[in-house]
This record gives structure tokens, C-alpha cells and sequence, in this order.
């Protein structure tokens, strides 16, 4: 079965800096592969999506994915004290039950 | 623009009680939707999703069960809850199966 596993499960980072989350998952026929940003409380929002190998920027985010390599990653530029939340990729199944499988998370924190 | 409502809000239940959560969509027609559950600092996990009126499919075994009466409303239910059932529940709708998904609010549940 499909397994999605995030690190690092926490980072703290000063305002303005890059950050880099990472995710790996099992299944290399996965289709399709997201970030979801929650903060406590509250529901998850979807950041953005990708369906094949390579890059996909939008504004602060880029998503890099990697399927050869099991791998996909976000990263947010200039980093905000807004962007302070649970961040969690999600990834679909290719075998069984259709299903899409969320990670842990990494939790940000963004110091001013 | 579409809106997605859950009810109640929150619920504090019985061992042993009966259930019924529930999830309305407007502003969309034939919508895709998911029930998902969290634990307290748990992973989000997707219980059940349906693509039609009247047809559900099971994603993870809870004890739970849902049903979709009509094209907007989502409906998850047990006749006997466990103090496991405890957590947060999110309703979710997307246009097909590999778009991003759209949370509802929550409902948060407390099983004493």
C-alpha cells in the first residue's frame, strides 16, 4: 500500500528565508501528487498540484516532483510569519480503492 | 462560487451513541465528495468518497458509514460510537478525482 511519509516533521526559519519541505512516497504510479497548508484548528487549503515530472511555480511556491526518485518537494520563497502552519502533502493511490493519502506533515514556523 | 457547509460544529456523544454527520455543497452540480477523519495530532484520513447520488465507496473500515441522498448532501453515520471515533471530521468536494479538493469546515467530535 501506498506509503507517504514528510520531513522534517517541524522547521523554524527567519522571515524571508527559502524553505524546503520534502515528501516521498512508495507507489511510482501515483498521478497525482499535491500540498495542502492547515493552520491549527482550522480545515487544509490546497496550495497547488502536479501531475508529471518537473517544476510548477506559482507566486512564493514551486513544486519540484521526481517520480524515478519517489520524491516530491515544496518550496516558498521569501518565507511570511502568515505562512506559519501544517503543511501536508497528499498523494493518490494507483492500485485498489481509489484513495488520496496525506502525509504527516511538517510543521512551519516563520520568526519575524 | 461554491460553498460547502458541515453540521453540527462540534458534538460531544456517548459511547455507545448514535451518529449522523453531515455535508452540503452549493454552487456545484455532480460533485466528487470525501469524508476524511483526524485524529487529535493525527494524520488525516480518508474514509469514504463518492462520485454519484446513491453510489459510496469504503476507503478505510471506522465503523462508520456514509451515504449521499441527494447530488449536494453528503451524510456520515454509526449506529454505536466508539471513544475512538473521537476526532475531526471534514467534508471535501472536487470536480473529478485527480483535482484539487475543497474542505469543508469540520466538525469536531468528542466521545465520552
Amino acid at each position: 500500500q501506498q506509503k507517504v511519509q514528510q520531513s522534517p516533521e517541524s522547521l523554524i526559519v527567519p522571515e524571508g528565508a527559502m524553505t524546503s519541505l520534502n515528501c516521498t512516497f512508495s507507489d511510482s504510479a501515483s498521478q497525482y501528487f499535491a500540498w495542502y497548508r492547515q493552520h491549527s484548528g482550522k480545515a487544509p487549503k490546497a496550495l497547488m498540484s502536479i501531475f508529471s515530472n518537473g517544476e510548477k511555480e506559482e507566486g512564493r511556491f514551486t513544486i519540484h516532483l521526481n517520480k524515478a526518485s519517489l520524491h516530491f518537494s515544496l518550496h516558498i520563497r521569501d518565507s511570511q510569519p502568515s505562512d506559519s502552519a501544517l503543511y501536508l502533502c497528499a498523494v493518490t493511490t494507483s492500485s485498489g480503492s481509489w484513495q488520496l493519502i496525506f502525509g504527516s506533515g511538517t510543521q512551519l514556523t516563520v520568526m519575524p | 462560487a461554491q460553498t460547502i457547509h458541515q453540521w453540527p460544529v462540534a458534538e460531544i456523544k456517548a459511547v455507545g451513541s448514535p451518529l449522523s454527520l453531515g455535508c452540503t455543497i452549493k454552487g456545484k452540480s455532480s460533485p466528487n465528495l470525501y469524508w476524511y477523519w483526524q485524529a487529535t495530532g493525527g494524520t488525516l484520513q480518508q474514509l469514504f468518497y463518492s462520485i454519484t447520488v446513491g453510489q459510496v465507496e469504503s476507503v478505510v473500515q471506522l465503523n462508520l458509514s456514509a451515504s449521499r441522498p441527494k447530488d449536494d448532501q453528503f451524510i456520515l453515520s454509526t449506529e454505536k460510537l466508539l471513544l475512538s471515533h473521537s476526532g475531526f471530521y471534514l467534508c471535501a468536494w472536487s470536480q473529478g478525482l485527480h483535482y484539487e479538493q475543497y474542505f469543508g469546515p469540520g466538525t469536531r467530535l468528542t466521545v465520552l
